[in-house]
């Protein structure tokens, strides 16, 4: 069983529409992370939670620990917000700081 | 803005070769990561490293792999003999503390014949 789901795999938005990716992990987490993968490959560290909500720009990462939920909102899409995007976490019973990656959300904003 | 870096952005290898991978992590970072991406497949942690040693390592991790900081600046990552399904973008990563974010370098796609 994976131990980080996301849902959905794919989205496309027309420029402008607000986006909401969803994560969720089976197992105790001590962060959660959001990072984007842009084409190229290269990989960009958005958030790091523990927990209630944060905020940069456009970008808004909430988690529920007690649901063991987060989701990454995307307000006013634009074009060049399209990416992977991929929830990582930090569990508990891991000895130092290794990430475990969920499967990414593939987000495609048209304009 | 520090950023991580890494060396070569591509390496083509024949199968049986030993590679190295290089990163160079944020300055005053003390903690240093290797993960894989096969493509089309999740990223998958490999190692961490921390004070000269490992400090957690994966089941990827075989004998065929090895880390090493030679100096205070670099931090590498050797397969010993290539094998078709190493084949991947390899990422380097960096963070100041243990629980901080850790800061990605771009990449390097590793392509064994």
């Amino acid at each position: 069983k994976n131990e980080v789901e996301q849902s959905p795999q794919n989205l496309t938005a027309q420029e402008g529409e607000f986006i909401t990716i969803n994560c969720s992990y089976s197992v105790g987490i001590s962060a959660l992370h959001w990072l984007q993968q842009h084409p190229g490959g290269g990989i960009v560290s958005l958030f790091m939670l523990s927990s209630g909500k944060k905020k940069h720009g456009r970008l808004i990462a909430t988690i529920n620990i007690q649901e063991k939920h987060s989701s990454l909102h995307i307000t006013a899409s634009h074009p060049r917000d399209s990416a992977v995007y991929i929830c990582a976490v930090r569990l508990i019973k891991a000895a130092g700081n290794k990430l475990t990656f969920g499967g990414g959300t593939r987000v495609l904003v048209k304009p | 803005e520090p950023e991580v870096t890494q060396t070569p952005s591509h390496q083509v290898t024949q199968m049986g070769q030993e590679v190295i991978l290089r990163c160079v992590p944020i300055s005053n970072h003390l903690y240093f990561y290797w993960y894989r991406q096969i493509l089309g497949q999740k990223v998958e942690f490999l190692v961490s490293f921390y004070n000269n040693e490992i400090s957690e390592k994966s089941e990827i991790f075989d004998d065929q792999f090895s880390v090493e900081r030679p100096d205070g600046s670099n931090f590498t990552l050797k397969i010993r003999s290539t094998k078709l399904e190493d084949s991947a973008m390899y990422f380097c990563a960096s963070s100041g503390e243990i629980w901080d974010t850790q800061y990605f370098g771009p990449g390097t796609r590793l392509t064994v014949l």
